[in-house]
């Protein structure tokens, strides 16, 4: 079974600080892995994702995720985090056998504090 | 960028009653469309997936006869909460994959969201 895992409920960061939301993943085949955003009350918003190729994937709003194979993990990071990226945080694993599902985590939801 | 549109974004509704929200890919085809439910401070439950043309194929514990999905067009699915009760009460998130992109890297397009408050 397809499976992303996110282990923290909350980080707390200062603004200007660098930032990282972790998450690991368990797939069978190759991992599709994604990174959503969702401000309150409102749908989600595709931050990045990693199919193949560099380890580090750009994304928008700064923000950038590290594939690491060995530890099965694909943290979200940015070098200087603002108070408008106070939010929640979905890592998603998309099932290599059936490309229309995608397997959410638990959500993390990130406060900058000025 | 590619945009889904979902309404209403609020409603309220009272028990007994039928609730349809829409679920529109305004840039893009979709052939297939996803509805979710979100509870508080929780992830995502993919509830079922829409299909343009045929029936929906619902997740394991959801009930299809409370919950139904209709995907008439390529760019527009609906799903109707009928007969609506308090527990009903969550948000709900329509998503689409464009059906021109490579099935196997093209990411999720979401709505943003549906709150529904069944009294």
């Amino acid at each position: 079974a397809q499976s992303v895992a996110q282990p923290e409920d909350q980080v707390n960061v200062a603004e200007g600080n660098p930032l990282t939301v972790k998450c690991t993943y368990s797939v069978s085949g190759n991992p599709y892995l994604f990174w959503y955003v969702q401000y309150p009350n409102r749908g989600l918003q595709f931050l990045l994702k990693y199919i193949t190729g560099d380890n580090l994937v750009k994304g928008s709003y700064g923000f950038e995720a590290e594939f690491n194979k060995s530890q099965t993990s694909f943290h979200l990071k940015k070098p200087s985090a603002l108070v408008s990226d106070s939010a929640l945080y979905f890592c998603a694993v998309r099932d290599p056998y059936n490309f229309n599902k995608f397997y959410f985590g638990s959500g993390t939801k990130l406060n900058v504090k000025p | 960028g590619a945009v889904v549109s979902q309404h209403p974004s609020r409603v309220i509704c009272k028990s007994g009653t039928s609730v349809k929200i829409e679920c529109r890919s305004l840039d893009f085809q979709a052939t297939t469309m996803f509805w979710y439910r979100q509870f508080p401070k929780k992830s995502l439950m993919l509830m079922a997936t829409s299909n343009e043309g045929s029936k929906a194929t619902y997740e394991q514990g959801v009930e299809k006869d409370k919950f139904l999905i209709n995907h008439a067009s390529l760019t527009l699915s609906t799903l109707t909460v009928t007969s609506a009760h308090p527990e009903d009460s969550s948000f709900y998130i329509c998503s689409a994959r464009d059906s021109n992109r490579a099935s196997n890297t093209g990411e999720l397009f979401f709505g943003e969201g549906s709150r529904l408050t069944v009294l």
